[in-house]
């Protein structure tokens, strides 16, 4: 699986959205971008995922650029609920593939 | 749907003994996922199923850690002796294609 590069951490203020940015300049033709994030305590939750176009759910949208060696991902209205560890993957899209989790982005939503 | 369960919760245990995690999956899901979580080293996969066969080991740690899957809808994490450096939150997760679901975990704590 493609190497990912993230920022430790980024702020955001309540109500604003939050922009997470990866990096997966190694990606491969047949891989898809993945995000989960992690909220203090609990298990990895799935947000989105995408090949190479943007998509979009009740949870966020995910932007990739067209030679899809980066992406971002969009929390259009961040909450305190929000605040959490946000890991971008690449991998193969099919099931019984693992998933291997780098350190992800700590974000903390601010009031 | 329950979603991936997990016992127990929380385990504290004495070096040198036998532990057992358990882990049931959400029905109908063909893959299924062990990973530890820690300080230091973040989220590690250890092993994961498919169809119930073990198809990549290669996370688990030592010859002290042992995983089966003896059915679709139960897996056991055994870990014989225990040992301080154990000590971690354990991850179960299934999946039935590309997105996992993650329980809620077994923090333990090996004394």
């Amino acid at each position: 699986d493609a190497k990912t590069t993230q920022p430790t951490s980024m702020d955001c203020a309540e109500g604003r959205a939050a922009n997470l940015p990866c990096n997966h300049s190694t990606i491969s033709g047949n891989e898809y971008v993945y995000w989960y994030r992690q909220i203090h305590s609990q298990g990895p939750q799935y947000i989105i995922h995408g090949l190479k176009n943007n998509e979009t759910n009740e949870m966020a949208s995910l932007i990739i650029t067209e030679d899809r060696k980066s992406s971002t991902l969009i929390l259009p209205h961040a909450t305190l609920r929000d605040t959490a560890v946000y890991y971008c993957i690449v991998r193969v899209a099919a099931g019984g593939f693992k998933t291997i989790f780098g350190a992800g982005t700590r974000l903390f939503v601010k009031a | 749907d329950a979603g991936v369960i997990q016992s127990p919760r929380h385990e504290v245990t004495e070096m040198g003994q036998e532990v057992t995690l358990r882990c049931k999956p959400i029905s109908g899901h063909n893959s299924l996922f062990w990973y530890r979580q820690t300080m230091m080293r973040g989220l590690e996969l250890l092993i994961y199923f498919n169809n119930n066969v073990p198809i990549d080991d290669s996370g688990m740690p030592e010859d002290r850690f042992s995983a089966k899957m003896p059915n679709a809808s139960f897996s056991t994490l055994k870990i014989q002796p225990s040992e301080p450096r154990d000590s971690a939150v354990y991850f179960c997760a299934s999946s039935l294609e590309e997105t996992q679901y993650f329980g809620p975990g077994t923090r333990l704590l090996v004394l």
